[in-house]
């Protein structure tokens, strides 16, 4: 089942802040976050693992609430470059070689 | 410089004929994907391939099918029983271990007239 992010867009000045949220309906292993520009491959962004691990962009933070199955992208002091569709991939399948199930995304626009 | 390679970006045909979009890495990846994505919509998983001569459906294999003949290359063919192949297509491939990421190439945009 996809899971569910919320917002779905959000139009922000250059410098504010914002929250993407992830969450499923299943138990994850992990949740991986990745930034689209129209038209362009997805970019990796973040993978936050189950029991605390991650990996990822070091101007961009994430957390994993294992008991509520969400996770969340944290976007400080807005760029320009931020803008795009942000999408999180659920693991439910155990281990890092399960499949990745997508959300609908969300459209991030940062103004100047 | 390592990467995926996707062929070609713009792809028109005809309804009716099958088409096979190519995807090629050389990060010595064992693991291949092929995802569809509809303007507005998240990515679908339609086949992966976790080592060579291997593959499995993902959530909408019908009417595609794929070849896993060598490891640097999963081309994706669109048949003629694909109800609506029009779509951005995109391959990745993940090299394993403890996050197993995916990297996407730049995608094929296919159009069915």
């Amino acid at each position: 089942q996809q899971p569910v992010q919320s917002p779905q867009a959000v139009i922000l000045r250059e410098g504010e802040d914002a929250v993407i949220n992830c969450s499923s309906s299943k138990a994850l292993y992990s949740v991986h976050w990745y930034r689209q520009k129209h038209g362009e491959a997805p970019v990796f962004l973040m993978i936050l693992l189950k029991g605390g691990e991650q990996k990822g962009h070091e101007k961009i933070s994430a957390s994993f609430n294992e008991k509520k199955q969400q996770s969340s992208l944290y976007l400080t002091a807005s760029q320009l470059s931020y803008s795009g569709t942000y999408f999180c991939g659920t693991n439910a399948g155990g281990t890092s070689y399960g499949k990745l199930t997508f959300g609908q995304g969300t459209i991030l626009t940062v103004h100047p | 410089d390592g990467g995926i390679t996707q062929s070609p970006k713009y792809l028109f045909r005809k309804e009716g004929q099958n088409v096979t979009l190519s995807c090629e890495q050389n990060l010595n990846h064992d693991a291949m994907y092929w995802y569809r994505q509809d303007p507005g919509q998240g990515l679908r998983l339609i086949y992966y391939s976790q080592i060579v001569n291997d593959f499995q459906k993902g959530d909408i294999a019908e009417g595609y099918s794929v070849s896993r003949e060598k490891k640097e290359s999963f081309p994706l063919t669109v048949t003629s029983a694909q109800k609506n192949p029009t779509a951005f297509y995109l391959c990745a491939s993940s090299g394993g271990g403890l996050y197993n990421e995916q990297f996407f190439g730049p995608g094929t945009r296919l159009t069915v007239l």
